[in-house]
């Protein structure tokens, strides 16, 4: 079984520009969370897809942040125009519906940096 | 509040034991889980204990949790090198992680 793939694994831009990450789960899994990392500090809970659908984005840090899960596979995170507090490890897990957080996989992670 | 609070660092040689602490908040949280990060890999769930034990062992890893002083350890015995990464304590809130800052532990050989 496939994991839960993500990329690019690092993305270095300017502030200003725009950036898309893209996080692939595992086939089958209808939940799908984002999170991140600032850099020495804790993991930070973003948002929660259900298939298409976006069942909590309270962890959302402003409206420059845009997720999508169309057609309930694969998700992407825009964040335009990037900030440089936006530099950090983004995080994508995937689940299958019920089995909560003990069924978690995560990604590698993008290691995102704003100069 | 959502705090959950680990020490960032923690140096050992090679052959003895490890104890990395976190304090949590959430007296309500099910489970607590500890989460380890090798560099360039993604976070690996190591094990979880349920909120109404206070030790579960597994190999050569123990958990131990004092409810009621919301403190969580991992032990880790007989350290290696590749035991060398972030280790992360966790709990879950509405079907979410809140995690702690993270504890680098360095092995020394």
């Amino acid at each position: 079984e496939a994991g839960v793939t993500q990329f690019p694994s690092h993305s270095v831009i300017e502030k200003g520009q725009t950036v898309t990450l893209r996080c692939d789960p595992i086939s089958g899994h209808d939940n799908l969370y984002w999170y991140r990392r600032v850099m020495g500090k804790e993991i930070k809970f973003l948002l929660h897809f259900v298939k298409e659908s976006k069942q909590d984005e309270s962890g959302m840090p402003n409206n420059r942040f845009l997720a999508e899960r169309t057609g309930g596979t694969y998700s992407t995170l825009k964040v335009q125009p990037a900030e440089l507090e936006d530099s950090g490890v983004y995080f994508c897990a995937s689940s299958h519906e019920g089995q909560g957080v003990r069924g978690y996989t995560f990604g590698s992670g993008t290691r995102l940096t704003v100069v | 509040g959502e705090d959950v609070e680990q020490s960032l660092f923690l140096s050992v040689r090679e052959g003895d034991s490890s104890v990395i602490n976190c304090t949590y908040t959430d007296s309500s949280s099910t489970y607590l889980y500890w989460y380890k990060q090798e560099p360039g890999a993604g976070l690996q769930l190591l094990t979880y204990i349920f909120s109404n034990m206070d030790m579960k062992q597994d190999q050569r890893l123990t958990v131990l949790l004092n409810k009621k002083d919301k403190h969580l350890s991992l032990r880790i015995a007989d350290t290696q090198t590749g035991d060398s990464a972030i280790y992360f304590c966790a709990e879950s809130q509405a079907g979410k992680l809140i995690f702690g800052q993270g504890t680098t532990l360095q092995v020394k050989p």
